[in-house]
Parts: C-alpha cells; structure tokens; sequence
C-alpha cells in the first residue's frame, strides 16, 4: 500500500530555534499533503493542506508565519516551526493523497519538544 | 457547521465482546467515508473506506462498516474483538463539496484479555 514517511521521528530543540520536519510519499505522488496536529487523547487538528507549487491552505488560528511549510515536489513537503517555544510542544503528523478525491495515508508523526 | 460525532469516546470491552463505535456526521449530499485506526505508539492506518456502491463495507482485520444516507451514519463493527484492537478509532467524512476530510474527536478501545 501507500507509504508516508516522517523525518525525524522525535526532536528536541530549545525555545528560539527553528525545527524542519520532512514528510514524503514514498511509493505514489502526492499533489496534496496535509499537515495535523495532535494532542494527547485528542483528535488531529488540521493545521494546513499544502499543494505542490503553490502556496499552502492554513486553517484559521494557525500562524503560516510560525508554521512554514513548503511542498517543492509531488513526494516532499516540509513544516519548519520557527522561533519555536514549549507551547509548540506536540505530535505533528503529515498525510498524503495520491488524488483530491482519494483517501490519505498518514506519517507515523514526529514528537517535538520544545525546552 | 460540518462536523463529524463520535459518541463513543471510551469503550472497554472482554475479549470476543461484540463492538460498534458510532459516527454521525452533519453533511448533506455525496460524502465519501473512512475509519482509521491508531494502535499505541503508531500511526493512523486506514481501517476501511467507503466511496459508493454497497453500504455495507468491509475492512482489515475483521472490522465493517455500514453506511445508513438517512440516519448520516457510518457505524463501525466487529463481532468479537482480540486484546490487539485496543487502539483509537477515528471517523472522518469528506462531504460538502470540500476534498479535505474531517475528522471526529476519536474514539479510544481497550480491550481486556
């Protein structure tokens, strides 16, 4: 089946830094990726749909200032959490689909710790 | 709004227990509708989808699915579960003209040896 990779799988980085994270399709081109947030025991809250070659969707209340994300290929998009804080703490998980009308297969998510 | 219920949000049952976890969900029109599933420590894995045809879908390892127009429900099934489904289930529609899903709040199973 289809297959979603996340890179890296857990990161800590100090408040102030700026973390990339990778999500690819590894066996199917994704011409839309989504980008989640997940906080314990709760559901994943949509953070952004990211098309390729063009400028990514946010949800309303995230800041696409703080949140980068950027989708250069039909197998990559990358979230760059800059000036991170403890705040941002949480699981960030990426999911593709191989068409709009498809369904989406998920990454297996990346913890970020903010100290 | 559009918005998808899971009722269910903690269910715990004994092994060989029958289970159905309810989804509900506001859309009017053609939806397309999935469960997912997320084991400890993993990531969501498609349980099963439904896109059209027959109503009654089946998915991996035992489970089904059964998708009712009139009551806007796509309540998920197995008729005796294992300890390895305890896990959290998430219901998720795409309707209303708009290709991106969303997603209920989750529902989390355990499952007693």
């Amino acid at each position: 089946g289809a297959v979603v990779s996340q890179h890296p799988s857990r990161v800590i980085c100090k408040s102030g830094t700026s973390v990339k994270i990778e999500c690819r399709s590894l066996d199917f081109q994704a011409t839309t990726m989504f980008w989640y947030r997940q906080f314990p025991k709760q559901s994943l809250m949509l953070m952004a749909t990211s098309n390729e070659g063009s400028k990514a969707t946010y949800e309303q209340g995230v800041e696409k200032d703080k949140f980068l994300i950027n989708h250069a290929s039909l197998t990559l998009s990358t979230l760059t959490v800059t000036s991170a804080h403890p705040e941002d703490s949480s699981f960030y998980i990426c999911s593709a689909a191989p068409g709009l009308a498809r369904e989406q297969y998920f990454g297996p998510g990346t913890r970020l710790t903010v100290t | 709004a559009q918005s998808v219920s899971q009722h269910n949000h903690h269910v715990i049952l004994s092994e060989a227990a029958s289970l159905e976890l309810g989804c509900n969900y506001s859309y009017g029109g053609t939806v397309n509708l999935f469960w997912y599933v997320q084991y400890p420590g993993q990531h969501l894995q498609l349980l099963l989808k439904y896109f059209s045809g027959d109503p009654l879908v089946k998915g991996i390892k035992g489970f089904e699915a059964e998708f009712i127009k009139s009551k806007f429900s796509f309540n998920l099934r197995k008729p005796s579960v294992q300890w390895s489904d305890t896990a959290e289930y998430f219901c998720a529609v795409k309707g209303g003209g708009s290709y991106i899903p969303t997603f209920g709040r989750g529902t989390s199973l355990i499952v007693h040896p």
